[in-house]
């Protein structure tokens, strides 16, 4: 049992560039989440989705964009990325239902340089 | 607005010594309490939940967690710490009406003397 699935493990950008981070999850959890992490700050929301299709602004949306085409795949995209985007990406899911319910399933992690 | 407040940036315990790593919240109805636990380089594991219910609740590795309403708080212990709970634990609220939404606190750094 995979749980979620977060590629890639590392990269490594110029300022400018543009890549998608990849989320899957194998629970059939309707709920998806994208979190980044800096030092001394813990979590911060960036986007998450209700169900296919849906998707919404958290914490700290601007510069990401994301999209939701599967349940089970959840896209964080960053279009021209900056130094301050550099951080440790969490793709995170949960269910609305049965003993797992309001529980967040974490990735093992992006983790992402802007030179 | 929500917020979570974890006042303890580090703690340092000797292996065997008991734990106590706080954590104070902010919202206006009964809110669902988690505790995480990160290794390095690793993502986040669930140690333990309140929804509702008995106050006291038990977690994995041997950890339980009190919600106390009137303070605003719901803080991790351990009895006796080992080697092995050297980690970053971070907690979070969340809400019926958020969409599973967390909010997590800044962190709390675990170091074990041996």
């Amino acid at each position: 049992n995979a749980g979620v699935t977060q590629t890639p493990k590392f990269r490594v950008l110029k300022t400018g560039q543009s890549m998608t981070l990849l989320c899957a999850q194998d629970m059939n959890h309707e709920y998806m989440y994208w979190y980044r992490q800096d030092p001394g700050m813990g979590l911060r929301l960036i986007h998450y989705s209700v169900g296919e299709g849906t998707t919404a602004k958290g914490e700290v949306p601007d510069g990401y964009n994301v999209s939701r085409l599967k349940k089970q795949n959840f896209l964080l995209g960053l279009e021209s990325a900056a130094p301050s985007q550099t951080s440790v990406y969490f793709c995170a899911s949960s269910s609305t239902a049965g003993e797992s319910k309001n529980i967040q399933y974490f990735g093992a992690g992006t983790r992402l340089s802007v030179l | 607005a929500q917020s979570v407040t974890q006042p303890d940036i580090h703690i340092t315990v000797s292996e065997g010594a008991s734990l106590e790593l706080r954590c104070n919240y902010s919202y206006g109805a009964t809110p669902y309490l988690f505790w995480y636990v990160q290794s390095p380089g690793q993502g986040l594991q669930l140690l333990l939940k309140y929804f509702s219910g008995d106050t006291l609740v038990q977690g994995i590795k041997g950890f339980e967690a009190e919600f106390k309403r009137s303070q605003s708080s719901f803080n991790l212990r351990k009895p006796s710490v080992h080697w092995s709970d050297a980690a970053e634990y971070f907690c979070a609220v969340g809400a019926q009406f958020w969409g599973n939404k967390l909010v997590f606190g800044a962190g709390t750094i675990l170091r074990v003397k041996s």
